[in-house]
């Protein structure tokens, strides 16, 4: 079965800076993964999508995220944040016969002015 | 296309009560999914359906849940007998059966029991 740590809870970053939000994963076959973020009292919004090609996939907003098959990795990634990048962020992942995603626990990103 | 929508947005209910959502997919999309998430958890899966068909349950579904997507469009998640335990958000998404682009998200039912 698959399954997908997101070893933060918490991500504070300031304003400017670049930010990573971890995501390790375990499937069998290849992956296909995604990035999901959450603002209060909503659903969830589609960012990225790792599906198969190149390792570093870009997506909305000025995201990004560098697929790492020997560390069975997907990291989120952006290399100036804006304190309107603050919400909760998800990692998911799928195996190749289109069984429903399985989600992380989330990671809460704070970006401080 | 508007999008998944979610009926009711929040609902709070007795214990012991029934509840009922709804959930409209995006039209165009044969699969629809529903998650649950409760406070500092991602979302967790509970069932899907291709066209009208209920293809997987997961074992959080107990015997109190059922749904239905009768004629393969929108879907019903009832709650029968509901606990303090089933207080959570209920979400609903959407998308394709062998598509790559992931789903859409309704903005989900809370259900607060008391």
């Amino acid at each position: 079965a698959q399954s997908v740590a997101q070893p933060e809870d918490q991500v504070n970053v300031a304003e400017g800076n670049p930010l990573t939000v971890k995501c390790t994963y375990s499937v069998s076959g290849n992956p296909y993964l995604f990035w999901y973020v959450q603002y209060p009292n909503r659903g969830l919004q589609f960012l990225l999508k790792y599906i198969t090609g190149d390792n570093l996939v870009k997506g909305s907003y000025g995201f990004e995220a560098e697929f790492n098959k020997s560390q069975t990795s997907f990291h989120l990634k952006k290399p100036s944040a804006l304190v309107s990048d603050s919400a909760l962020y998800f990692c998911a992942v799928r195996d190749p016969r289109n069984t429903p995603l399985v989600f992380g626990k989330g990671t809460r990103l704070s970006v401080i002015a | 296309d508007t999008g998944v929508s979610q009926d009711p947005r929040h609902k709070i209910t007795k214990r012991g009560q029934n509840v009922t959502f709804r959930c409209d997919p995006i039209s165009e999309h044969n699969r629809l999914y529903w998650y649950r998430q409760t406070l500092g958890q991602g979302p967790e899966f509970l069932t899907y359906f291709q066209n009208e068909a209920q293809l997987e349950k997961s074992r959080l579904l107990s015997d109190r849940f059922s749904a239905e997507r009768p004629k393969g469009s929108f879907s019903t998640l009832e709650i029968q007998r509901t606990e303090q335990g089933d207080s959570a958000m209920y979400l609903c998404a959407s998308g394709y059966r062998g598509g790559n682009d992931g789903y859409t998200f309704g903005s989900g039912t809370r259900l607060t029991v008391v």
